[in-house]
């Protein structure tokens, strides 16, 4: 079953601006991952966040979760070209041993 | 990609026939998934392995089936009975079957009913 849920806007930005992009979910997680996928390619793992924290960074990185809101926002800083992909979250529920993967939402940046 | 590879990157099939799409990984990792990805609707899972000689059904398993004859090799075979099997389909892996972990993807395999 579907958990994660992306907020289904496209997002079109210039170069060196910031992008925000948010998930959804509806049951109670043990962890929540972030993952890119470049036009017609294999997914790329970005970053885990567990149920247990709040804030977590990688680079140009943000994540951020709220389990009481059942949210997550990833935050691409400084954007570039390179970063136009879908991103997708996923979450890992208690003793189940799959990850649930969102609809993606697709990010254009603008050079 | 590294570590996992997918073959063919294209294939194409008439109706009524089988096909089987590879996937191969050298990562020694336990767990192995097949995705379907279909345009808007994200990635569903089709089949997971957690040890070699074992496999469970995902959401979308009709129509498939697979094989972990050897821990580095999931192949899934799409039969006659999948009434619309053309896709993107991916393979992955983790470390292990735990939902802790991240996983790591093949390149894909589109998939064309012709």
């Amino acid at each position: 079953s579907q958990q994660g849920e992306e907020d289904p806007q496209a997002l079109s930005i210039q170069e060196g601006e910031n992008a925000t992009m948010n998930c959804s979910y509806k049951t109670s997680i043990n962890n929540l991952q972030w993952y890119r996928q470049n036009s017609g390619r294999g997914l790329v793992h970005l970053i885990l966040i567990r149920s247990n924290e709040r804030e977590k960074h990688s680079g140009r990185l943000r994540v951020t979760l709220d389990t009481s809101k059942k949210s997550s926002s990833l935050l691409i800083t400084a954007s570039r070209a390179a970063d136009t992909a879908s991103y997708f979250c996923a979450t890992g529920v208690y003793g189940n041993n799959r990850l649930a993967f969102g609809k993606g939402n697709q990010v254009v940046v603008i050079p | 990609d590294g570590g996992i590879t997918q073959s063919p990157k294209y294939l194409f099939r008439k109706e009524g026939q089988n096909v089987t799409l590879s996937c191969e990984q050298n990562l020694n990792h336990d767990a192995m998934y097949w995705y379907r990805q279909d345009p808007g609707q994200g990635l569903r899972l089709i089949y997971y392995s957690q040890i070699v000689n074992d496999f469970q059904k995902g959401d979308i398993a009709e129509g498939y089936s697979v094989s972990r004859e050897k821990k580095e090799s999931f192949p899934l075979t799409v039969t006659s009975a999948q009434k619309n099997p053309t896709a993107f389909y991916l393979c992955a892996s983790s470390p292990l079957a735990g939902v802790n972990n991240e996983q790591f993807f093949g390149p894909g395999t589109r998939l064309t009913v012709l």
